[in-house]
């Protein structure tokens, strides 16, 4: 069973661009959560998407945002870029919202 | 509010000795909690779920409500068990995040 994929591997990016991410969850799960592990901050959910609908944000501004496609796969946008976006954003997918979150390998997200 | 600590960023341990990643988390409900691994330029790949009770390439975790805690152990470290583990708390229901310790290197020296 193939995992969670994401694209791209890097992204290098200068202030005030515009990023995309994109995520393609387990066969199955219709659940994808994203996270963003900076530099010295550890894990922070960002956001998380069901059906299609996003069911809940972490503390993150607007500027960050995102959608679920009708095949579950999802895409992060990220507007304006500031230098302290560079992180390493991670995907994740479960089966429903509340079952084991399983993690894609990420995209690291530099900002010039 | 929410947390889990994980207070060692770093563990170092010889092959064959007992092995113990604390993790302690702030929660007023019922917790369901992971501990996640992540070995040198692989994903982040589930190792515990508590409600299973499992033991997963010799790791066990047992959660301790009166204490609040999560520790993850193994009675022989090995070489390869050298990785990142983070504990993490899916804590109250239907808003799907997880919230995670900042993780501990575990170091296995030969």
């Amino acid at each position: 069973e193939a995992g969670v994929t994401q694209s791209p591997t890097h992204l290098i990016k200068t202030r005030g661009q515009q990023a995309t991410l994109r995520c393609s969850p387990i066969s199955g799960h219709t659940s994808v959560y994203w996270y963003q592990q900076a530099l010295g901050l550890g894990l922070q959910f960002l956001l998380w998407y069901d059906e299609g609908e996003e069911r809940n944000r972490g503390n993150f501004p607007p500027r960050f945002s995102g959608r679920q496609f009708p095949n579950y796969s999802s895409e992060l946008n990220v507007n304006a870029l500031e230098l302290e976006d560079s992180a390493l954003y991670l995907c994740a997918s479960s089966r429903t919202g509340t079952d084991t979150q399983y993690f894609g390998p990420g995209t690291r997200l530099t900002v010039l | 509010a929410q947390r889990v600590t994980q207070p060692e960023k770093l563990l170092s341990v010889f092959k064959g000795a007992p092995v113990e990643l604390k993790c302690n988390y702030s929660y007023s409900g019922s917790p369901e909690l992971f501990w996640y691994v992540q070995y040198s330029r692989q994903r982040l790949q589930l190792l515990l779920r508590h409600i299973s009770r499992e033991s997963i390439k010799g790791f066990t975790a047992d959660l301790n409500k009166g204490e609040t805690s999560f520790h993850l152990k193994k009675p022989f470290a090995q070489e390869e068990d050298s990785a990142m583990y983070y504990c993490a708390l899916h804590g109250s229901s239907n808003t799907g995040k997880l919230i995670f310790g900042q993780g501990t290197t575990l170091q296995v020296k030969p």
